[in-house]
Formats: structure tokens, C-alpha cells, sequence
């Protein structure tokens, strides 16, 4: 079945410090990539939709400037958490959306972020 | 915007019995997922449902879509431990998929 891998799975560093998480689909090309972010029993909240090739659009009330987001590859989008706050200790997760209608999408494994 | 309502948030269920989660859509979907997400762990894919009024088994697990393609159920029969965790639906409109608060099933043996 589709995979999608996304690292690091943690990670904890120091308030300031700008952390780069990998998201990658293995065995085919998403044109679509997600990324979510989940705080302690909440649900998954979309942060942002990646497209290969384009900018991504981001949902309302998410900084694009603090959650960069580059997809420049079919099978690989990355999501970079500048100048970090412990605000910003959350779990992300990133999705990845095969070509077709009707794809279901597939999930990373997450990264949990704690800033200190 | 789209808004996709779960209930219950909790479900306390003693081993054997049998449960649902419900889901609601302000509008009109393409599709619904469901995905299960347990303690520490990830979402992971269940099923998708994407006619109206579609219904789908997995073993004690049954998934239906209505009619209207706005609302679901999961319904889950003879209740395990190893159905302990999160189910979380999501529905799709468009590109977008919007999750559902999800419910929470702890399981008392």
C-alpha cells in the first residue's frame, strides 16, 4: 500500500531555533501534499496544502512567514518551523494525496515538536 | 466553510458491547473517510465511502454514508480491547479534507 514517511519523528530544541520536517511519498507521486497539526486530545487541524510546483495555501489564521513550506518534487514536501516558541510544541503531520478521484490520503507517521 | 461534526467525543464501553460514532457535514461531500488514530500514534486509513447511501464492512466494523452524502456512522459490534483509540471521520470537499472532533474509546474488560 501507499507510504508516506516523514521525519524527523522528534525532535526538542531550544526556543529560537528554526526545525525542518520531511514529509515523502514512497511508492507513488502526490500532487497534493497536507499538512496538519495536532494539539494534545484535539483533532487534526489543516495548516496548509502543498502543491508540486506552486505555492501552498495556507488556512486562516496560520502564518505563512513562521511555517514555510517548499514541495519540489512529486514525492517530497517539506515544512520548516522558523524561530520556534514553545507555543509551538504541537504534533504535526503531513498527508499525501495520489492523482485520481476519490484518492484516500495517506498519513506520515507525525513529529513531535516540544520546544523548550 | 465546511465544518464536520462528531459525536460522541468519549466512549466508555464495556468489552463485548457494541457502539457508533456519528458525523455530520455542514455541506454536501465527495467522499468520507475514516481513519483510527491510536494513543501516541498516527491517523491511519480505515475506509472511504463515496456513493450515497453506501454501506461497508470490516469484520465487526460497518461504515455508512447517507443519502444526502452529508452525514456517516461507524458502528462497531462486539467491542475489543484492540478497539481502543480515536476514530476519526473526515470528509472531503474538493481537495480538502475536514476532520471530524473524533471519539475517543476506552474499553473495559
Amino acid at each position: 500500500g501507499a507510504v508516506v514517511s516523514q521525519h524527523p519523528s522528534r525532535v526538542i530544541c531550544k526556543s529560537g531555533t528554526s526545525v525542518k520536517i520531511e514529509c515523502r511519498s514512497l511508492d507513488f507521486q502526490a500532487t497534493t501534499m497536507f499538512w496538519y497539526r495536532q494539539f494534545p486530545k484535539q483533532s487534526l487541524m489543516l495548516m496548509a496544502t502543498s502543491n508540486e510546483g506552486s505555492k501552498a495555501t495556507y488556512e486562516q489564521g496560520v502564518e505563512k512567514d513562521k511555517f514555510l513550506i517548499n514541495h519540489a518534487s512529486l514525492t517530497l514536501s517539506t515544512l520548516t518551523v522558523t524561530s520556534a516558541h514553545p507555543e509551538d510544541s504541537s504534533f504535526y503531520i503531513c498527508s499525501a494525496l495520489s492523482r485520481g478521484n476519490n484518492q484516500p490520503q495517506h498519513f506520515g507517521d507525525g513529529t513531535r515538536l516540544s520546544i523548550l | 466553510g465546511q465544518q464536520v461534526m462528531q459525536i460522541p467525543q468519549y466512549q466508555h464501553v464495556q468489552e463485548g458491547e457494541d457502539f457508533t460514532t456519528y458525523c455530520n457535514s455542514s455541506t454536501t461531500l465527495s467522499n468520507i473517510q475514516w481513519y483510527k488514530q491510536r494513543p501516541g500514534g498516527h491517523p491511519v486509513f480505515l475506509i472511504q465511502l463515496v456513493k450515497s447511501g453506501e454501506v461497508k464492512k470490516q469484520k465487526r466494523l460497518t461504515f455508512q454514508f447517507g443519502e444526502a452524502k452529508k452525514n456517516s456512522s461507524l458502528h462497531i459490534t462486539a467491542t475489543q480491547t484492540t478497539d481502543v483509540g480515536t476514530y476519526f471521520c473526515a470528509g472531503r470537499n474538493d481537495y480538502k479534507l475536514s476532520f471530524g472532533a473524533g471519539t475517543t474509546v476506552t474499553v473495559r474488560a
